[in-house]
């Protein structure tokens, strides 16, 4: 059955980066696209961007841009997503999901286990 | 971008007793497809959130027939008929009819 696999949990500090993967299985990777949300401790979903496993398009929250970016690698049906210049305030659970469809609204069906970020001096 | 607005935020219910959520959205999510943007996610204590109902009232493949979705425009509904003790968790109402996706603050549902 489809199934979203996401990296292990990282410790950064201030202003380093960091890169979350999210292999996917099961279904045609490349038809469909992947949106990436997070979850700060104790508080609500964050919706973070978008991307077209198909033909890489992406759309970013605003307040993100400029620090995030998103790539998928059809050869390993796997997306990533980097963020920069870590700031405590994004320490989180950072979810990948599955959007059943070529473009970006379309309910989230599947969801990742989710990848624990820490930042902290 | 738009407000999700969900109403209440907890919500302590008996085994077999109905349970009802209410999201309202600042602008209507009715797209020119005819499509309604509006789902529901259910995040049991420490795991992802799981899709429950999209546009407005599909449920998803394998929820049971106990969660039901209405509402059209701008206010909507989650409804379970009679809850279980495997409903406990936080309900989020999320919409997509525009950038940036925006989820409703959460519900969350104790069993009493």
């Amino acid at each position: 059955q489809a199934q979203l696999v996401q990296s292990g949990a990282e410790v950064k500090k201030p202003g380093a980066s960091v890169r979350v993967s999210c292999k996917a299985s099961g279904y045609s990777f490349s038809s469909y696209g992947i949106t990436w949300v997070r979850q700060a401790p104790g508080q609500g979903l964050e919706w973070m961007g978008w991307i077209s496993a198909h033909t890489g398009d992406t759309n970013y929250a605003q307040r993100l841009q400029g620090r995030v970016i998103m790539t998928t690698d059809t050869s390993t049906t796997a997306a990533y997503m980097e963020l920069r210049s870590l700031r405590s305030d994004d320490t989180a659970v950072y979810y990948c999901a599955r959007v059943p469809s070529s473009g970006w609204r379309d309910a989230l069906d599947i969801w990742g286990q989710g990848t624990m970020v820490t930042v902290s001096s | 971008d738009i407000v999700m607005t969900q109403t209440p935020l907890s919500l302590s219910v008996t085994p077999g007793q109905p349970a009802s959520i209410s999201c309202k959205s600042s602008q209507s999510l009715l797209h020119s497809d005819g499509k309604t943007y509006l789902c529901w996610y259910l995040q049991k204590p420490g795991q992802s959130p799981q899709l429950l109902i999209y546009e407005v009232s599909s449920r998803f493949s394998g929820v049971p027939d106990r969660f039901s979705g209405s509402g059209s425009g701008t206010d909507f509904t989650l409804k379970i008929s009679r809850v279980e003790a495997e409903d406990v968790g936080v309900y989020y109402c999320m919409q997509s009819i525009q950038l940036p996706l925006t989820f409703g603050g959460g519900t969350k549902v104790e069993i009493k």
